[in-house]
């Protein structure tokens, strides 16, 4: 139970278009989803929170305009990269959270591979 | 703010020797702290937990962490490790408190890579 999956996998682009990632809870209802970004040899890095129905809470320094973020419904989060530059290039992984009773954990996704040339 | 250090990015061991993985944290409130494991080409499963309670804290796969709250660590350890552990090892942590629930924000470490060699 409680697996997260993304589409793509792995996807590559050109310079000024943009990019859909999807994040699916397969057989949970996610109230909170989450969406970080990994740079090679370093840490995951919070870029959003969304919950279902309402707007996405951006960390310091991400450009909303740029990684638009909708939570349409309890199992689907979509993070799409807007006019993609080649240092959007990076690992985008999501998790979602169940709520009540456990708040404390997060399922995560097998990530989408970015690459914009 | 919470932030989190992994002193070691890369450990090679032997298979059935034991294995620690370092981590220490710094926060100016109570925190979680959490350990995340990451196959190749799989997302993130969690290893363990320490919410509150005892320090000694057991998680899957035969792994434990122990809770310092003086040394603000969370080393992780494995007294024989097998092949299949070769991973990338996140160390975690959370200033949420629960159970008053809400999202909760986790900060990472920047990993470790676990190879387990023959």
């Amino acid at each position: 139970g409680a697996v997260v999956s993304q589409h793509p996998s792995w996807v590559i682009c050109k310079s000024g278009t943009s990019v859909k990632i999807e994040c699916r809870s397969l057989d949970f209802q996610a109230t909170t989803m989450f969406w970080y970004r990994q740079f090679p040899k370093q840490s995951l890095m919070l870029m959003a929170t969304s919950n279902e129905g309402s707007k996405a809470t951006y960390e310091q320094g991400v450009e909303k305009d740029k990684f638009l973020i909708n939570h349409a419904s309890l199992t689907l989060s979509t993070l799409t990269v807007t006019s993609a530059h080649p240092e959007d290039s990076s690992f985008y992984i999501c998790s979602a959270q169940t709520g009540y009773p456990h708040y404390d954990e997060q399922y995560f996704g097998p990530g989408t591979r970015l690459t914009v040339t | 703010a919470q932030s989190v250090t992994q002193l070691d990015s890369q450990v090679p061991v032997f298979e059935e020797a034991p294995v620690e993985l370092r981590c220490n944290y710094s926060s100016s409130v109570s925190v979680y702290l959490f350990w995340y494991v990451q196959y190749p080409n799989q997302g993130l499963q969690l290893l363990l937990k320490y919410l509150s309670g005892s320090t000694l804290v057991k998680g899957i796969n035969g792994f434990e962490a122990e809770f310092n709250k003086s040394q603000t660590s969370f080393h992780l350890r494995k007294p024989s490790v097998h092949i299949s552990d070769t991973a990338e090892y996140f160390c975690a942590v959370s200033s949420r408190a629960f159970p008053q629930g809400g999202s909760e924000k986790l900060v990472f470490g920047k990993g470790t890579k676990l190879t387990v060699n023959p």
